[in-house]
């Protein structure tokens, strides 16, 4: 069985702050995908990355930036100099090798204040 | 650029009542999903479907039925509808190999 956790339920922060939100997961899986997703307020889910299980190579896309470490079986998401644009709701989220599975973490609600 | 498209963005229905949720992607993706997201608890898995006419319970199934008749349909059946069944409804479909999931806007359900 799967499992994704995302201990922070919410976070407020205080514009140009950075802020990461953790994520750790569970599965028995050789192969596995994980995913971040942003829910804004608006309510649709936009998709904002992908790693798989054999590459723990780090990403940054702009002010976002990804640390995969399969040793501690976390992949944590650090927005750098937030701003309040970024306040949403962010789910992590994991996917087996055959995709015939995806399970998402409970969600941390960020607030960027002004 | 519409890639999953749910059939309703909001319902209310009473209670015992039959209640469809439809969702059509148009990605010819084998691969679908229904969720229901609530407060705090995130998005939870009811039923998944592989292929036309197969199907999987999820994590919380019960009350729920799905249908897949067509590749690109994948509908989500409550057959009596209940209050504790009130909530967002999501579907999802990912692509081979572990690409991205697309979702729905999302069927905002309440159940009086």
């Amino acid at each position: 069985a799967q499992k994704v956790t995302q201990a922070q339920t919410e976070i407020s922060v205080v514009e140009k702050e950075d802020v990461t939100l953790d994520c750790v997961y569970e599965t028995r899986d050789t192969t596995y995908y994980l995913f971040w997703y942003k829910q804004p307020p608006s309510g649709e889910l936009v998709f904002l990355i992908r790693r798989n299980s054999f590459d723990e190579q780090n990403e940054i896309s702009g002010r976002y930036s990804w640390n995969f470490q399969k040793s501690t079986s976390s992949f944590n998401f650090t927005i750098t100099a937030s701003q309040v644009v970024d306040s949403a709701v962010y789910f992590c989220a994991l996917a087996p090798g055959s995709a015939r599975q995806l399970t998402f973490g409970s969600g941390t609600q960020l607030t960027v204040l002004p | 650029d519409v890639k999953v498209t749910q059939s309703s963005r909001y319902l209310v229905k009473r209670t015992g009542e039959k209640v469809f949720l439809e969702c059509v992607q148009d990605m010819d993706h084998e691969n679908m999903f229904w969720y229901r997201q609530d407060p705090g608890l995130g998005l939870r898995l009811i039923y998944f479907s592989y292929d036309v006419k197969m199907k999987e319970k999820g994590d919380i199934p019960e009350g729920y039925s799905v249908s897949r008749e067509k590749k690109e349909r994948f509908s989500l059946i409550l057959e009596s509808a209940s209050t504790n069944q009130t909530s967002m409804y999501l579907c999802a479909s990912p692509g081979q190999g572990g690409t991205e999931a697309f979702f729905g806007q999302g069927t905002r359900l309440t159940v009086v």
